[in-house]
C-alpha cells in the first residue's frame, strides 16, 4: 500500500519569502507524483506532475518540485510566494500501473502568506 | 473550472439515513473516482469506476457504494449514515490513459451528519 507524508501542517511566510514544502512517501514500485492546491472554497487543482525523464519538475504559478528517488522524496518550492498562494497544499502519489485516477494524497499543509 | 460538476452542493442527513451524491465528469473523461476528506485532512480515495464498473477501490466499507452510467456520469451512495461520515466528497474525472493519469476534481459535496 501506498503512504504520504506531508511534515508541514501549517506554514506562515512573508511575502517574498521563500516557500519548500516536504513530502515523503511509501512505496515499493514506481509512481507517478503530483502536487495538487485548494484556493479557499475553490475545487483541487493541480500545480504540476512527475512521471518520468528530468526530475525538476516546473508547473503553473511560479512553483516547482523535485523528485528524489533515493529519498521518496517530492518537495514543493516556489523562490517567492505572493499573497495570492495562501492556499491548502497536497501532495499526492499514484502507482506506475494503475489507470485513471486512484490517487493516494498527503494530509495537506496549510499555508498563510502574509502581505 | 474543470468541468466536473457535483450535486448537492451542501447535504445535511440523520444517523442511519442513505444519501446519493452525484457527480458530471468532464467531457470525454471515462474514468471517474470518489474520494472522502474529512476535515483537517487529505482526500481518501473511496472508489474508481470505469465502463460502468467498478475497477478500484479503497479501505471503505461496503455500505458506500456507486454507480457509473453510459455517460459517464456517476453516483455515490452511502447507507446506514455514521456521524464520522461528515465530510467533502470529491469527485474527479480523468481520460483513461496510463500515461497522463491527471485527475480533474469538482468542487465537492459537504455532507453533514447529524
Amino acid at each position: 500500500a501506498q503512504s504520504v507524508s506531508q511534515h508541514n501542517h501549517h506554514v506562515i511566510l512573508s511575502e517574498a519569502a521563500s516557500l519548500e514544502l516536504g513530502c515523503n512517501y511509501s512505496y515499493g514500485g514506481t509512481v507517478n507524483l503530483f502536487w495538487y492546491v485548494q484556493y479557499p472554497g475553490q475545487h483541487l487543482q493541480l500545480l504540476l506532475k512527475y512521471f518520468s525523464g528530468d526530475p525538476l519538475v516546473k508547473g503553473i504559478k511560479g512553483f516547482e518540485a523535485e523528485f528524489i528517488k533515493s529519498k521518496f522524496s517530492f518537495n514543493l518550492r516556489k523562490p517567492s510566494v505572493q499573497w495570492s498562494d495562501t492556499a491548502e497544499y497536497f501532495c499526492a502519489v499514484n502507482a506506475r500501473n494503475n489507470a485513471g485516477n486512484m490517487l493516494t494524497f498527503g494530509g495537506g499543509t496549510r499555508l498563510m502568506v502574509k502581505p | 473550472e474543470t468541468g466536473v460538476t457535483q450535486s448537492p452542493t451542501h447535504l445535511i442527513k440523520t444517523r442511519g439515513q442513505q444519501v446519493t451524491l452525484r457527480c458530471s465528469s468532464q467531457s470525454g473523461h471515462n474514468t471517474v473516482s470518489w474520494y472522502q476528506q474529512a476535515l483537517g485532512q487529505g482526500p481518501q480515495f473511496i472508489f474508481q469506476y470505469y465502463r460502468e464498473e467498478e475497477n478500484g477501490r479503497g479501505n471503505f466499507p461496503p455500505r458506500f457504494s456507486g454507480l457509473q452510467f453510459p455517460n459517464y456520469s456517476s453516483e455515490l451512495n452511502v447507507n446506514a449514515l455514521e456521524l464520522d461520515d461528515s465530510a467533502l466528497y470529491l469527485c474527479a474525472s480523468s481520460p483513461r490513459q496510463v500515461a497522463l493519469p491527471e485527475a480533474f476534481f469538482g468542487q465537492g459535496t459537504r455532507l453533514t451528519v447529524v
